[in-house]
């Protein structure tokens, strides 16, 4: 099974600061998910990626599959950016789904 | 469009009480997934449905957990009977994928189960 770190596991800053937010994950997977869940709960999918680079806005998500590690970045961070993110590596058997595992969550604070 | 539609929002029942959470995915959606998240283990998946058909339940937790998707527009997750350790949220997600699941889904709100 395919253990999923992420770091930090909280992570409180001044606006406007640039923010990274790691995930390394132990067997080599065929993507990986970047998702936001808001304080209310609410959960959305940020980053589908399985290399290089994305970005959306002031999100950027880069993945290094030799490395086993994918980074999330926040430029010009912002408090509506306050919220958990998490990582999940998609990992695939013959075209099935061997499983979906998820990291822990980085709880970000953006303070004004 | 509505986006996943998720009910109830909240369940508060006893142990040993029969469970079932409700989800309606986004319309044109042929995949559908099934969530727990809990303080101790974070977000996990328990099962997924490609065009209704139950793809992979290895994340199902123990028999007392069952999910049916008799339509497209329809599925359900059953806990019979329920223990305080089913605590937790339930997520439902959609997404437009052919037979795998590696393509952005679209989350519900989720339903906040609480089992005394």
């Amino acid at each position: 099974k395919n253990e999923v770190e992420q770091s930090p596991q909280n992570l409180t800053a001044q606006e406007g600061e640039f923010i990274t937010i790691n995930c390394s994950y132990s067997v080599g997977i065929s993507a990986l998910h970047w998702l936001q869940q808001h304080p209310g709960g609410g959960i959305v999918s940020l980053f589908m990626l399985s290399s290089g680079k994305k970005k959306h806005g002031r999100l950027i998500a880069t993945i290094n599959i030799q490395e086993k590690h994918s980074s999330l970045h926040i430029t010009a961070s912002h408090p509506r950016d306050s919220a958990v993110y998490i990582c999940a590596a998609l990992s695939y058997s013959g075209g099935g789904a061997d499983g979906l595992t998820f990291g822990k969550g980085t709880h970000l604070i953006i303070q004004p | 469009d509505a986006g996943v539609i998720q009910s109830p929002r909240h369940e508060v029942t006893e142990m040993g009480q029969e469970v079932t959470l409700r989800c309606k995915p986004i319309s044109g959606h042929n995949s559908l997934f099934w969530y727990r998240q809990t303080m101790m283990r974070g977000l996990e998946l328990l099962i997924y449905f490609n065009n209704n058909v139950p793809i992979d339940d290895s994340g199902m937790p123990e028999d007392r957990f069952s999910a049916k998707m008799p339509n497209a527009s329809f599925s359900t997750l059953k806990i019979q009977p329920s223990e305080p350790r089913d605590s937790a949220v339930y997520f439902c997600a959609s997404s437009l994928a052919p037979h795998q699941i590696a393509n952005e889904q679209f989350f519900g709100p989720g339903t906040r189960l609480t089992v005394l």
